[in-house]
């Protein structure tokens, strides 16, 4: 079965950059977005199309891809961005998730 | 607006069955491909199964076989019928509205939690 891999954690100062990325069999031919969770809320788009920002989420979001690793920056991380990430994608007509990235804003 | 709200969850013994719902509002959900997600306690999301506008329907392999997406475009509402129900199926079930050209979902219902326990 079709799987994405991220990194478990990544930890980040408040004001720096944190990179979360997303490892895939020919992900770089698929489209990749990204949600944010905070404990006990759903899930929140925070990007689609591999880097496209929705309408609402902050510029210091953004994504990119490359060969087959997406990645998702958070450019001057504040406290709130504190959350479970995941990418998602789609293989043969079925949907998969990420294995999830704790970003933890100490 | 669009929202979605999720409900039917509750406490079913193994080998049961349960009837999730999922009623949308501010679109029309037969013009609209529509995802279940679940997310068990503590754990990852996974995706269970997609809707699309057409009635094509698609499974996970955990739940093929056992779980049915359907809608009533009467109700505008979303549904999955859950049978042979597994301790390992305990969850909270999420809705979520489907972009039809890349797959990204926009808009997601609050969840409704379903235990599997003897």
């Amino acid at each position: 079965s079709y799987e994405l891999t991220q990194p478990p954690s990544v930890s980040v100062s408040p004001g720096q950059t944190a990179s979360i990325t997303c490892s895939g069999d020919e992900l770089g031919n698929k489209y990749v977005c990204w949600y944010q969770q905070k404990p006990g809320q759903s899930p929140v788009l925070v990007i689609y199309e591999n880097g496209k920002r929705p309408s609402g989420i902050p510029e210091r979001f953004s994504g990119s891809i490359s060969g087959n690793t997406a990645t998702l920056t958070i450019s001057g991380t504040q406290a709130m961005d504190e959350a479970d990430y995941y990418c998602q994608a789609w293989h043969n007509r079925l949907s998969v998730f990420g294995t999830a990235t704790k970003v933890t804003v100490l | 607006e669009v929202q979605l709200v999720e409900s039917g969850g509750g406490l079913v013994q193994p080998g049961g069955s349960l009837r999730l719902s999922c009623a949308a509002s501010g679109f029309t959900v037969s013009n609209n491909y529509l995802n279940w997600v679940r997310q068990a306690p503590g754990k990852g999301l996974e995706w269970v199964s997609v809707l699309y506008n057409d009635g094509t329907t698609y499974y996970a392999n955990s739940v093929k076989g056992r779980f049915t997406i359907s809608r009533d475009n009467s109700k505008n509402t979303l549904y999955l019928q859950m049978h042979s129900l597994r301790v390992e199926d305990t969850a909270v079930y999420y809705c979520a509205r489907v972009d039809d050209n890349s797959g990204y979902s926009d808009y997601w219902g609050q969840g409704t939690l379903v235990t599997v326990s003897s």
